[in-house]
């Protein structure tokens, strides 16, 4: 099984409200990416968790916020964001280290802020 | 720092032409290279990877990449052209850890009948 599944695949929030973005992923991998992109662009790289441990933070604001239950599940919270984070988010797994062997991407959430 | 480049940010083919993308990286340490492919509000679907061994690899859909250390390279190629291949091409090179992804910027391919 080489699927990594997202949910919603479409969402629309208002500024003031909450949402999760989910994730889950059943390849064994024990690293596990959020990543922004926007039309046209390459993705951006948000959060990386490795072995269940936030090891990257690439300086997102406190409006996102990632967990990961288990090494299967990864979690964006979302709260009072701004229409320009209005995007795509791909969720992404893979094996750290020298087991690295490429990146698995979902299919993405479309996320729409009004 | 791990960097990529693609040359061109469009490139058109007719159908049944060759497809040529370009991708020169810049690395640390040994790279490890991939080539995603990503269609209309989709994920991106890995093509091809080099990690060791062999530098002629061959991906899905009948593309083929080749590392070449000496020109710091890793086209893509295949030798022709299907309308189902217009999409954009993203090439990326590994960070010093082997843990993330450095991106080019894409090039879209156009496929014309």
């Amino acid at each position: 099984d080489t699927e990594v599944t997202q949910t919603p695949k479409h969402l629309v929030m208002g500024m003031t409200n909450k949402k999760s973005l989910k994730c889950e992923q059943h390849m064994g991998h024990r690293a596990m990416y959020w990543y922004k992109q926007k039309a046209k662009k390459p993705p951006e790289l948000m959060f990386v968790y490795s072995y269940e441990k936030l090891s990257i933070n690439e300086s997102v604001p406190s409006r996102f916020s990632p967990e990961c239950p288990n090494s299967s599940l990864l979690n964006l919270h979302l709260h009072a964001l701004q229409p320009e984070d209005s995007a795509l988010y791909l969720c992404a797994s893979s094996q750290p280290g020298q087991g690295f062997s490429g990146q698995y991407f979902g299919p993405g959430t479309r996320l729409t802020v009004t | 720092a791990q960097s990529v480049t693609q040359l061109g940010s469009h490139v058109s083919v007719s159908e049944g032409a060759l497809v040529l993308l370009r991708c020169n990286y810049s690395s640390s340490v040994p790279p490890y290279l991939f080539w995603y492919v990503q269609y209309p509000n989709q994920g991106l679907q890995l093509l091809l990877k080099y990690t060791t061994g062999a530098t002629l690899v061959k991906g899905i859909n009948g593309f083929e990449a080749e590392f070449k250390k000496s020109e710091t390279s890793f086209h893509l190629t295949k030798p022709s052209a299907h309308m189902s291949d217009a999409a954009e091409y993203f090439c990326a090179v590994t960070n010093s850890g082997y843990s993330t992804l450095t991106f080019g910027k894409g090039t879209m391919l156009l496929v014309s009948p």
